[in-house]
């Protein structure tokens, strides 16, 4: 089945303390991208992927960072989590930058 | 202002009735055209996927695109409580490298 899989769903942390939310898809997608979902804000692009080794900022890129060693995983890192962080996280991965999207099922991040 | 303009609702209707959901955007550069569905705590879902302007049927769904007023519809016939979601657009160049741009969602409740 064609997906794409983050983990954790749920994480509930402390500000300072560094996490990877994980994101691996299996279509041979060559971008993929985070985003995060704010109520009232929709979805924000936080970096992108185009292939592997190449990565760029988002809209909203401070705080996190990014790798992408792999075609297949895209992880997510914050390396000092503050409470503003806490929000509703998704990865995403498409065939090219110019085709639809295909999302996994989110990552609910609080910290505390 | 914002490129993609979405009511946030919520629009309740009663079970059988026909859905309209909508987004205005502001760049005539935008050619191709999504929905996606969003169920509470759940990654957003590709529905609908069209280029240019025109109508797209998929069963109880229809895309509609008027590039002219650049406004473009989603119609829901016979809607059932399952529908009941957050439905958002998004939209792309078509060319050269770009990201989705989405609107906020417009959350649906159909009710029995």
């Amino acid at each position: 089945e064609a997906q794409v899989t983050q983990n954790p769903r749920y994480l509930i942390t402390v500000t300072g303390k560094k996490l990877t939310v994980t994101c691996s898809q299996n279509m041979n997608h060559e971008y993929m991208s985070w985003y995060r979902q704010d109520p009232g804000l929709g979805l924000r692009q936080i970096y992108y992927s185009m292939n592997v080794e190449v990565t760029d900022k988002g809209d909203v890129p401070e705080g996190y960072k990014v790798s992408r060693k792999e075609k297949r995983n895209f992880p997510l890192i914050l390396e000092s989590p503050s409470p503003n962080q806490t929000s509703l996280y998704f990865c995403a991965s498409s065939l090219d930058s110019s085709r639809e999207a295909f999302f996994g099922q989110g990552t609910r991040l609080t910290v505390v | 202002q914002k490129e993609v303009e979405q009511d946030p609702g919520p629009l309740s209707v009663p079970e059988g009735a026909i859905v309209s959901l909508n987004c205005t955007y502001s760049n005539s550069a935008f050619q191709y055209f999504m929905w996606y569905r969003q169920y509470s705590r759940k990654g957003p879902e590709l529905l609908m996927y069209t280029y240019s302007s025109g109508n797209k049927e998929d069963g109880r769904f229809t895309a509609q695109v008027d590039k002219s007023s650049k406004y473009i519809s989603l119609f829901i016939r016979d809607s059932q409580p399952s529908d009941s979601a957050t439905y958002l657009c998004a939209m792309l160049k078509g060319t050269g490298f770009q990201k989705l741009v989405f609107g906020t969602g417009t959350r649906l409740l159909v009710s029995p």
